[in-house]
């Protein structure tokens, strides 16, 4: 079965880092488009990033220049490098593969149960 | 900016009922690139319906899309009681942004 499974979640500083990490089962992260969106508490989705199998990353405006979106082939896992992370970043942070492998539909159809992120003091 | 607006935002109905879930865009959908998703409470979403109108695989058939441009409307048929959950639309494919709308609540009435 497809799964994508999100890991490295918890509480953080204001103005800290963290990495969270996304691993995918019975398909190939190289194969697809992958993203991460995220879900403030009580409130709607977010998209956050998403890697192209072939092109540039891409990120949302709120994130730009702050996160980075990366991916490892060889032990088939994304990543979200999150950094200079604030209070209104708190969120479930879910990953995501797109539908349909290469170009694919820039449509994320399978996702994992997401990590939770805090920022606080 | 696009944007993407659901209404109503609470939907009460009982077991049995039809329930018609509208999803409007500030401009028009290209290709209707528009999709739906199901999530419940403390589980991730689930695609329900992509392109408008095609269910993903699993979809059971009470669940159907409809709609072009900037107007979409997600029908399910007869509810059942898995069905009561928070309905989200979502644009795909214009840019490398995805937008999503502010979801729809079904509640049993």
């Amino acid at each position: 079965e497809v799964q994508v499974l999100e890991s490295g979640g918890g509480l953080v500083q204001p103005g800290g880092s963290l990495r969270l990490s996304c691993a995918a089962s019975e398909f190939s992260v190289g194969s697809y488009a992958m993203f991460w969106v995220r879900q403030t508490p009580g409130k709607g989705l977010e998209w956050v990033s998403a890697l192209r199998h072939s092109t540039d990353p891409h990120y949302a405006d709120s994130v730009k220049g702050r996160f980075t979106i990366s991916r490892d082939t060889s032990r088939n896992m994304i990543y979200l490098q999150m950094n200079s992370l604030r209070a209104e970043d708190t969120a479930v942070y879910y990953c995501a593969k797109d539908l349909v492998s290469g170009d694919g539909l820039w449509l994320p159809g399978s996702w994992g149960q997401g990590t939770l992120v805090i920022v606080s003091s | 900016e696009f944007v993407l607006t659901q209404s109503p935002g609470t939907l009460s109905l009982s077991p049995g009922d039809r329930a018609t879930l509208s999803c409007r865009a500030s401009q028009s959908v290209g290709s209707n690139y528009l999709a739906w998703y199901q999530q419940k409470p403390g589980q991730a979403p689930r695609l329900l319906i992509y392109g408008a109108s095609s269910r993903a695989t699993g979809i059971p058939d009470r669940f159907s899309g409809s709609g072009s441009g900037a107007d979409f409307t997600l029908t399910i048929s007869r509810l059942e009681t898995e069905d009561f959950a928070v309905y989200y639309c979502q644009q795909y494919g214009r840019s490398p942004a995805l937008t999503f709308g502010g979801g729809t609540k079904v509640e049993i009435k």
